[in-house]
């Protein structure tokens, strides 16, 4: 059980594209969700926060018009990278969590994002 | 702030030892800590979790302590293989519910 889908796995595309990744819970309902960026060979980041429902809480010094993340249903929330620029290019991970309290967090497989 | 720290970060040995990784955070006021394997492009395995109430968790060959009062925690790999090599992260969940990971320890066990 438990089980959190991410797509795409990959995609590669031109500076200026945006780029819509999807995060689902397939098993269960996430009230929360979490977005991270890893650089090569480094942790996972944390970027931002997304309750069902309301907005997204960013990190410090994460663009929140640059990463739009809508989680309009329990299963389901999406990152939007707007005009993408090489500077971009990272693995981004998302993870989901069914309930309040300190319940461990479902991670995806993650999507590696590579601006030309 | 919470600052979670993995030594080494990186670790190459031969098939079959047994060792140890390190993972020591600043504020000991979690609520559980997690292990992860994470191989190379690839997303996160969770491990063992290990609740601030406990002191140590088992799973297979892998097992996990936690000292809260000396802010550290140890995933011990019994036996390794050559399967086990990844990179191994350990979060802290602290103070709104929020995992902060280590820099992860990369492990290369050779044949």
């Amino acid at each position: 059980g438990a089980v959190v889908s991410q797509h795409p796995s990959w995609v590669i595309c031109k500076s200026g594209t945006s780029v819509k990744i999807e995060c689902r819970s397939l098993d269960f309902q996430a009230t929360t969700m979490f977005w991270y960026r890893q650089f090569p060979k480094q942790s996972l980041m944390l970027m931002a926060t997304s309750n069902e429902g309301s907005k997204a809480t960013y990190e410090q010094g994460v663009e929140k018009d640059k990463f739009l993340i809508n989680h309009a249903s329990l299963t389901l929330s999406t990152l939007t990278v707007t005009s993408a620029h090489p500077e971009d290019s990272s693995f981004y991970i998302c993870s989901a969590r069914d309930s309040s309290g300190y319940q461990p967090q479902h991670f995806g497989d993650g999507t590696r994002l590579s601006i030309l | 702030k919470q600052e979670v720290t993995q030594i080494p970060a990186a670790l190459s040995v031969p098939e079959g030892e047994n060792l140890v990784l390190n993972c020591s955070f600043t504020d000991s006021a979690i609520y559980n800590l997690q292990w992860f394997r994470q191989d190379p492009g690839k997303g996160l395995t969770s491990l063992l979790l290990i609740q601030s109430s406990q002191r140590e968790q088992t799973s297979g060959r892998l097992n996990a302590s936690l000292d809260k009062s000396s802010g550290r925690s140890t995933l011990y790999i019994a036996a390794s293989q050559p399967g086990d090599s990844a990179t191994y992260l350990c979060a802290s969940n602290n103070a709104g519910n929020m995992l902060t990971f280590g820099g992860g320890t990369r492990l290369m066990v050779k044949p």
